[in-house]
């Protein structure tokens, strides 16, 4: 069974400081993606990682894909509360089904 | 940007009642999913469905049904409500041509509370 762990769960900062997010497996996926949920909604795509070793940037956040592809990270620069929500990785699984395996999920939240 | 929509938003409704939760998406997406998600939590598949007439279940074993007669609709129907299907359902489609690794997209969810 494929399963993914997120950590820290829970993560509450200061706006302006740096943080990381670290979403790990046993398993090789082919793809993971990190998504954001804010409370009500629904998760939204942030990125997709697909290359061992890939580094991708959005603004203030940097993505990361391990060389073996077990494992990705996520670190935000200089956080804002806009940031604060529920990031949760989620890893490609068997074959090209679309179906994703989540992980557990990082609460962060920002304070001003 | 995705359209994808869900009904109702809110639910709450008592012990023994059928419900339908409404999904409903534009973009013409072959793959459509729920999930079922507590506060906070990780998302747990339940459906999913590759096309038309195509539905499986999925990794959480759930009592609820699901169908797919129309490429756009995935309805999901709970025969009988039980407090413990009290939580927050979220449909989602994806399609090879949304991105390299069939990226999902998002309905904003249904919060079921069962009394």
């Amino acid at each position: 069974t494929q399963l993914l762990e997120q950590s820290p769960q829970f993560l509450s900062i200061q706006e302006g400081e740096n943080l990381t997010v670290y979403c790990n497996s046993s398993s090789v996926f082919s793809s993971l993606q990190w998504y954001r949920q804010e409370p009500g909604e629904g998760p939204v795509l942030l990125v997709t990682v697909v290359t061992g070793g890939e580094v991708k940037k959005l603004k203030r956040l940097t993505f990361q894909f391990g060389d073996a592809r077990k494992d990705s990270s996520l670190h935000i620069t200089a956080a804002q509360p806009g940031d604060t929500g529920l990031y949760l990785c989620a890893g490609d699984g068997s074959g090209n089904t679309g179906k994703l395996i989540f992980g557990q999920g990082t609460t962060l939240q920002v304070k001003p | 940007e995705a359209d994808i929509y869900q009904t109702p938003r809110y639910l709450v409704i008592g012990t023994g009642k059928k419900i339908t939760l409404e999904c409903s998406q534009t973009m013409g997406h072959d793959k459509m999913y729920w999930y079922q998600q507590d506060p906070g939590m990780e998302l747990h598949l339940i459906h999913y469905s590759y096309g038309v007439n195509s539905t499986e279940k999925g990794d959480l074993s759930s009592e609820s049904t699901v169908s797919r007669i129309r490429t756009e609709h995935f309805p999901l129907t709970l025969e009988s409500a039980r407090p413990s299907h009290t939580s927050q359902y979220l449909c989602a489609s994806s399609s090879p041509r949304t991105g390299p690794k069939d990226e999902q997209y998002f309905g904003p969810g249904t919060r079921l509370t069962v009394t």
